[in-house]
């Protein structure tokens, strides 16, 4: 399995609401990542987990919460947003720990609208 | 501060013309250097990688310390080959801000 697959594929909530997005992969990569993609934008990276720890947190709104239950997968979790919120959040992974020296595997995105 | 800049938003060429993507970096000490393309509703996927310094769907890119550049090129363009493209560097993945390449019959 060569993939990253994220779920689910489109989210519409609320700012009131709770909801989580997923990402996993089954290449035994060490290193998974979130990005966040506005329209017309390039990512920009939001986390990265090493090794099932975070190591990277680029300044995250904490209403963004991250998780990591094991090294296939990692999920995002999602509370109080705002409109502007509303975006392409991207799942990458790739093979080395600790940065993004190695070459990154991307998921299809969830694609989010915050209403 | 660590930059990737893509200065043109726009590339448009005819179908077998030559195609040049311009990337510079500004980074202190010996950054990583990617290529990644978006084509249209597919997944960001990587192209090329400096370290590996391959052609990869006729495209090579060769790094060039002095000028601080990484240029994308391809000596006959494709229709195929029109999509987003993006020019990385690590420590962590910093993207320039993509080139939309247009590739015309």
């Amino acid at each position: 399995d060569t993939e990253v697959t994220q779920t689910p594929k489109h989210l519409v909530m609320g700012m009131t609401n709770k909801k989580s997005l997923k990402c996993e992969q089954h290449m035994g990569h060490r290193a998974m990542y979130w990005y966040k993609q506005k329209a017309k934008k390039p990512p920009e990276l939001m986390f990265v987990y090493s090794y099932e720890k975070l190591s990277i947190n680029e300044s995250v709104p904490s209403r963004f919460s991250p998780e990591c239950p094991n090294s296939s997968l990692l999920n995002l979790h999602l509370h109080a947003l705002q409109p502007e919120d509303s975006a392409l959040y991207l799942c990458a992974s790739s093979g080395s720990p600790g940065g993004a020296r190695n070459e990154q595997y991307f998921g299809p995105g969830t694609r989010l609208t915050v209403t | 501060a660590q930059r990737v800049t893509q200065p043109e938003k726009l590339l448009s060429v005819f179908k077998g013309a030559p195609v040049e993507l311009k990337c510079n970096y500004s980074y202190s000490g010996s950054p990583e250097l990617f290529w990644y393309v978006q084509y249209s509703r597919q997944r960001l996927q990587l192209l090329l990688r400096h370290i590996s310094r391959e052609s990869i769907k006729g495209f090579t890119a060769d790094l060039n310390k002095g000028e601080t550049s990484f240029h994308l090129k391809k000596p006959f363009a494709q229709e195929e080959d029109s999509a987003m493209y993006y020019c990385a560097a690590s420590e962590k993945l910093v993207f320039g801000k993509g080139t939309k390449l247009t590739v015309n019959p």
